[in-house]
């Protein structure tokens, strides 16, 4: 099965603090990987998104970062949250370049308090 | 991505077939349509593509028009757990980069 795991589930962090969020796919090779946000009734926001190792394309200017150290590793970074950080992180993939069907995970709900 | 317009919300019957709009009149010859949900508290769910013709699956049916200036997402017998946002989406195929969601219509399927 191709599957999407992230941790931690649910986070309150105080303001100020750093935060990682973690997301490991299984089942697939070379995935597009994405970090998504999705703040109190509001839609999704597309935050980061890595075609391979190493790299990744922003598309919010924040305080937040994103990694991918491995091939099926996704990891969303701050060094200081702020109380607007606060929404639901979703991690999501498609399979490579040619790959248009995205998966998202059971999502990270992060507090900011 | 060609942008979509969906209503904000509509209700449906159980046991009834709901229809969900969504209206994509800038979409390009290259572009799919993507239906997802997204049930309270949990990531979105993918329920079906098209490009041109016409696609059924055990979830639902996706009717575009001649013109694929917009689509009817449709789910033949909605039950209680259909209820959740639904997103359209366009999106060239072929494409590196995410989808883009907007708001959704927020269905409520009522007993």
């Amino acid at each position: 099965s191709q599957t999407i795991h992230q941790w931690p589930a649910t986070l309150v962090q105080p303001v100020g603090s750093p935060l990682s969020l973690e997301c490991t796919v299984e089942g697939t090779s070379n995935p597009n990987l994405y970090w998504y946000r999705q703040a109190a009734g509001r839609g999704l926001q597309l935050l980061f998104y890595s075609v391979g190792i190493g790299q990744i394309s922003s598309e919010v200017p924040q305080n937040l970062s994103a990694s991918r150290p491995q091939d099926r590793q996704f990891i969303l970074s701050s060094k200081k949250l702020l109380l607007s950080d606060s929404g639901f992180y979703l991690c999501a993939r498609t399979e490579g370049y040619s790959g248009n069907t995205i998966y998202f995970g059971e999502g990270s709900w992060l507090t900011v308090v | 991505d060609a942008k979509t317009t969906q209503p904000t919300s509509m209700d449906c019957a159980e046991g009834r077939a709901a229809n969900l709009p969504c209206n994509h009149s800038t979409i390009s010859g290259n572009e799919y349509v993507y239906w997802y949900r997204q049930i309270h508290s949990q990531g979105p769910q993918y329920i079906i593509h098209g490009l041109k013709n016409n696609e059924t699956n055990e979830m639902a049916s996706l009717i575009i028009t001649e013109d694929r200036k917009s689509s009817t997402l449709i789910l033949p017998h909605a039950t209680l757990r259909d209820t959740a946002v639904y997103y359209c989406i366009v999106r060239p195929t072929n494409s590196g980069y995410a989808l883009n969601f907007g708001k959704g219509t927020s269905l409520l399927v009522t007993p």
